[in-house]
């Protein structure tokens, strides 16, 4: 069975500070990958999908990067949080083939004071 | 522009009752997906049903793409049912999903 985890589980940073957020999905070889962010009391918007190793594209700008290291790693960051980077961070990933449904971790809470 | 719209916002029932939940986009899709999203975040995924109909449980989902809608219908509510239900579709440029803002159920005992 296939498992995916989020690490850490919520922070606390201050505005300027990096910031590194991870994501591994075990038990599925070659999995599509996405990274999503969700304001308080907002909507789940798209930040970047990854389809192999090393490659990753962005679909919203928020001043955030993301990276795929390994076939089942998926990293996000940012050398300077802002407060607008407050939210809950979901990762998810879907089969290779074919779109198929998403199957989303159990997310990371992120505060920028 | 909010490319998929749900309604209603929110809904309130007493158990047992039925809810019916309504999803559409304005732009053409092939790929839609039911979450509930649990109050501490977490989405679980209900149904996925690109087209017709889909069952799970006391879920029903019916997508009618050429209309660009989909619903999502749950029988029988439960207290437990209550949370945040969310339609996402994906964009014909593949890989890229758009979620819907929600609707709040809450059931009432």
């Amino acid at each position: 069975a296939q498992t995916i985890h989020q690490w850490p589980v919520a922070e606390i940073k201050a505005v300027g500070s990096p910031l590194s957020l991870g994501c591994t999905i075990k038990g599925k070889s070659s999995p599509n990958l996405y990274w999503y962010w969700q304001a308080t009391g907002g909507t789940l918007q798209q930040l970047f999908y990854s389809i192999t190793v090393g490659q990753v594209e962005s679909v919203v700008q928020l001043n955030l990067s993301a990276s795929r290291p390994k076939d089942d790693q998926f990293i996000l960051s940012t050398e300077k949080l802002l407060l607008s980077h407050s939210g809950f961070y979901l990762c998810a990933w879907s089969p290779g083939v074919n779109q198929d449904t998403q199957y989303f971790g159990p997310g990371t809470r992120l505060l920028v004071l | 522009e909010q490319q998929v719209q749900q309604s209603p916002a929110s809904l309130v029932l007493q158990e047992a009752e039925n809810a019916e939940l309504q999803c559409s986009f304005s732009i053409f899709t092939n790929q839609v997906q039911w979450f509930y999203q649990r109050p501490g975040g977490r989405l679980v995924s209900l149904l996925y049903n690109p087209s017709g109909t889909k069952q799970s449980g006391r879920l029903t989902s019916t997508t009618v793409i050429k209309e660009r809608r989909s619903s999502l219908h749950i029988s029988s509510s439960q207290i437990t049912d209550s949370g945040t239900y969310l339609c996402a579709m994906e964009d014909t440029n593949a890989y890229k999903v758009i979620f819907g803002k929600g609707t709040h159920l809450h059931v009432l005992p």
